[in-house]
């Protein structure tokens, strides 16, 4: 079975641009949670959707959004890019999203904002 | 108090040893637990996942989860050069299934 996949791996921008990440989640599964890793914070969860719908969000602005189609694909978009975004996101997905599921995470997307 | 914290390393142990792994996390209410092993330059890969106070053994790989100390461990019998990455422990707070709150995980270097 194919693992989760995610476009591009890595993406250089300037401040102020905007950027759509996408996620491709394992077959079946349809929770999608991202997630940003910096060296300075960790790993820090940014939202989760479930049957298209955002199910719990992270503490982050409203520059960052998302949204998952109905074959549980899913983007999210960072507009008006600033340079402590640059990051690695990486995206994970579980069969439902559950407090036992397993979350499975793809490569990650590189960004770095000049 | 962060909610979900490690001690960040690194932690050196020869090749053989046992490395102990710490994690404690604020939200008493917490129900599932994992750890998650991340070499450079790569994503987060499932080691253990445990949810019931006590141990949980796979392979060389030991979890032990005490709720009422707010502790979970990771402990990696005869370590192998090839374990050394970084460990992140995982805690799922107020049952909130998909969102996984991550302490700053420990850098464990195995050396021959």
């Amino acid at each position: 079975k194919a693992g989760v996949t995610q476009t591009p791996r890595y993406l250089i921008k300037t401040r102020g641009q905007q950027v759509t990440l996408s996620c491709s989640p394992i077959s079946g599964h349809r929770s999608v949670s991202w997630y940003q890793q910096t060296p300075g914070q960790g790993l820090q969860f940014l939202f989760e959707y479930f049957s298209e719908t955002q199910r719990n969000k992270g503490n982050f602005p409203g520059r960052f959004s998302g949204r998952q189609f109905s074959n549980s694909r899913s983007e999210m978009n960072v507009s008006t890019l600033e340079l402590g975004d640059s990051a690695l996101y990486l995206c994970a997905s579980s069969w439902t999203g559950s407090y036992t599921d397993t979350q499975y995470f793809g490569p990650g997307t590189r960004l770095t904002v000049l | 108090q962060k909610e979900v914290e490690q001690n960040s390393g690194p932690l050196s142990v020869p090749e053989g040893a046992i490395a102990s792994l710490n994690c404690t996390y604020s939200d008493r209410g917490s129900q599932s637990f994992f750890w998650y092993r991340q070499y450079s330059g790569k994503s987060p890969e499932l080691i253990m996942s445990i949810y019931s106070n006590g141990d949980k053994e796979d392979g060389r790989f030991t979890a032990q989860l005490n709720k009422a100390s707010q502790y979970v461990s990771l402990l990696i019998r005869d370590s192998q050069p090839s374990d050394s990455a970084t460990y992140l422990c995982a805690v799922n707070m107020n049952n909130q299934g998909g969102k996984l709150i991550f302490g700053q995980g420990t850098e464990l270097s195995v050396k021959p």
